[in-house]
């Protein structure tokens, strides 16, 4: 159980395009979800903080035109990088937030590799 | 944006030989600790966690210990396989009430057959 998805695994686009990438709760429903960028060599950077029904919340220096996010159901949250550059090119890496009667357990998806020519 | 020149520090074990990963945090009031295990290509996968009130807890061939006074968190795997070569981070956590992750820099384990 406990499962995270993310689609696309990868993509290419090109540069001042739109990418759109969804982050899904397989098996059980996530009023939170969590956004991450790494790049190569790096550690995991959170970007935002995803809730069900309200707006995201963003860490500091995260743009928040740039990087929209919108988590419409308990299922799934969505992160669009508008007008991408080619330094937008990263892995990016959401998490659901399992939140039970003892703790709070966060599940990761595979990433998504975003390359912007 | 993305740097060049970066490498991890790197633990090369031999297979069957225990390892050790540390990890220094940097926030006092952190209250929970996650080691992560992730593979190239991949997300991070959830190891073993500890809490604040504790200061050693083990799982199937991990060991956590957490020393609050100098700030150090360590993995110990014990017979360590190829399937555990991967980069493992330390994670923390103010509290279980404030759920944002901060990671830890990484360090990069090479299990030689």
């Amino acid at each position: 159980g406990a499962v995270v998805s993310q689609h696309p695994s990868w993509v290419i686009c090109k540069s001042g395009t739109s990418v759109k990438i969804e982050c899904r709760s397989l098996d059980f429903q996530a009023t939170t979800m969590f956004w991450y960028r790494q790049f190569p060599k790096q550690s995991l950077m959170l970007m935002a903080t995803s809730n069900e029904g309200s707006k995201a919340t963003y860490e500091q220096g995260v743009e928040k035109d740039k990087f929209l996010i919108n988590h419409a159901s308990l299922t799934l949250s969505t992160l669009t990088v508008t007008s991408a550059h080619p330094e937008d090119s990263s892995f990016y890496i959401c998490s659901a937030l399992l939140a039970d009667l003892s703790y709070n357990e966060q599940f990761f998806g595979p990433g998504t590799r975003l390359t912007v020519l | 944006g993305e740097s060049v020149g970066l490498h991890l520090p790197t633990l090369s074990v031999q297979e069957g030989d225990n390892s050790i990963i540390n990890c220094a945090y940097s926030n006092s009031a952190s209250d929970y600790f996650i080691w992560y295990k992730q593979e190239s290509g991949k997300g991070p996968q959830f190891i073993i966690d500890i809490r604040s009130n504790m200061d050693k807890r083990q799982g199937q061939r991990v060991t956590v210990l957490l020393n609050k006074t100098v700030k150090h968190l360590s993995l110990q795997i014990a017979a360590t396989q190829p399937g555990d070569s991967a980069v493992y981070f330390c994670a923390e956590t103010p509290s279980r009430g404030n759920n944002r992750l901060a990671f830890g820099k990484g360090n990069q384990v090479v299990v030689i057959p």
